[in-house]
This record gives structure tokens, sequence and C-alpha cells, in this order.
């Protein structure tokens, strides 16, 4: 079984500042890995993936995440923060269920504030 | 593109009651899966279709269901319900099953049960 692990529930950081947010997993074969952003009432946004290749995935909204095989960890990044990113923010892997079929397996997720 | 579409937005039953939630996917997405978010359990898989299947299950009881049409339209059903069933419900649909495809989601039906 998979499973994902986002060690902060809650980032805060300054305007402009770089920040990140952390994942970790665990998934049998290759790891498909996801970031999904909820703002109030909202459902979640699709912001990038990794599949194969590069370790530096760009995706939406600026975000960026560095995928680290040995240290099985998928961080999100942006180099500079801005107000409106402030959401709560799901990682997620996509492994093979028990059923043979991909399943989605979400982290708790990690609130970001960023203060103006 | 339109997006995938939850109705209804939002519900407030009581216990002993049911209730039908409805998920239009985006058009031509094949695959829609269903996921209970709570404050204390976080986003949990439900149950995931492809081609009208029900290709997997999460770790809920039998009260929760749901069905796949050919038109790809799902929906979910919660029978006799309880207080911990309030929650957030989010459908996501996907072209297809494979492990690479992305989930794209609903705004959800959020469910008061009193």
């Amino acid at each position: 079984a998979q499973s994902v692990a986002q060690p902060e529930d809650q980032v805060n950081v300054a305007e402009g500042n770089p920040l990140t947010v952390k994942c970790t997993y665990s998934v049998s074969g290759n790891p498909y890995l996801f970031w999904y952003v909820q703002y109030p009432n909202r459902g979640l946004q699709f912001l990038l993936k990794y599949i194969t290749g590069d370790n530096l995935v760009k995706g939406s909204y600026g975000f960026e995440a560095e995928f680290n095989k040995s240290q099985t960890s998928f961080h999100l990044k942006k180099p500079s923060a801005l107000v409106s990113d402030s959401a709560l923010y799901f990682c997620a892997v996509r492994g093979l269920s028990g059923a043979g079929s991909y399943q989605l397996t979400f982290g708790k997720g990690t609130k970001l504030s960023v203060i103006p | 593109k339109a997006g995938v579409t939850q109705t209804p937005r939002y519900l407030i039953k009581t216990r002993g009651q049911q209730v039908t939630l409805s998920c239009s996917p985006i058009s031509g997405h094949r695959s829609v899966s269903w996921y209970q978010q709570t404050p204390g359990q976080g986003l949990q898989f439900l149950f995931e279709y492809f081609s009208e299947t029900q290709r997997n299950k999460g770790n809920f009881p039998g009260r929760f269901s749901g069905r796949q049409f050919s038109n790809s339209r799902s929906e979910m059903n919660v029978s006799t319900l309880e207080l911990g069933d309030s929650a957030l419900y989010l459908c996501a649909s996907s072209l297809g099953d494979r492990a690479v495809e992305t989930q794209y989601f609903g705004p959800g039906t959020r469910l008061l049960v009193l």
C-alpha cells in the first residue's frame, strides 16, 4: 500500500520570500506524484505532477517541485510567495491498489499562510 | 472545456435518510473517482469507475455505493446516513485509468447530517 506524509500542518512565509511545502512518499514500483491546491469551499486544483524524466517539475502559477528518489521526497517550491498563494496544499501518490488498479492516495495537507 | 460539475453543492439530511450525489466529468473523460474529505480524516478514497465498471473501492461500509452511466456521468449513494457522514464529497475525472493520468476535481458537494 502507498502512503504520503506531509510533516508540517502549517507553513508561514513572508510575501516575496521563497516557500517550500514538504512531502515524502512510500509506494511500490514507479512513483507517480501529484500536487494539488485547495482554496476555501472549493475543490482541488491540479498544480503539477511527476511521472518520469527531469527531477524538477514546473507547474501552474509559478510552482515547481523537486523529485528526490533516494529521499523519497517531492517537495513543492516557489521562488517568491504571493498572498494569494495562501491555501491548503495536498501531495498525492498514485500506485497499484490491491484490486489491481491505480489509486490516488493523499497526504493530510499543509496549510500555507503568506504574510503580507 | 467545462470542468467537472457536481450537484447539488450543498445538502442537509437527517440521520437514517439516504442521499444521492451526482457528478458530470469533463467531456471525453471516462474515469470518475469519488473522495470523502473531513477535517479529521482528510481525503479518503471511496471508489473509482471506468467505462461503467467499478475498478476500485476504498475502505468504506457497504452503505456507500456508486455507479457510472454510459455517458460517464456518475452517482454515489449513501444509505442510512450517520452523523459521521457529514463531509465534503469530491468527484474527480480523468481521461483513463492509467497511473499517469491527472485527476481533475469538481467543487464538491457539502453534506451535513443532522
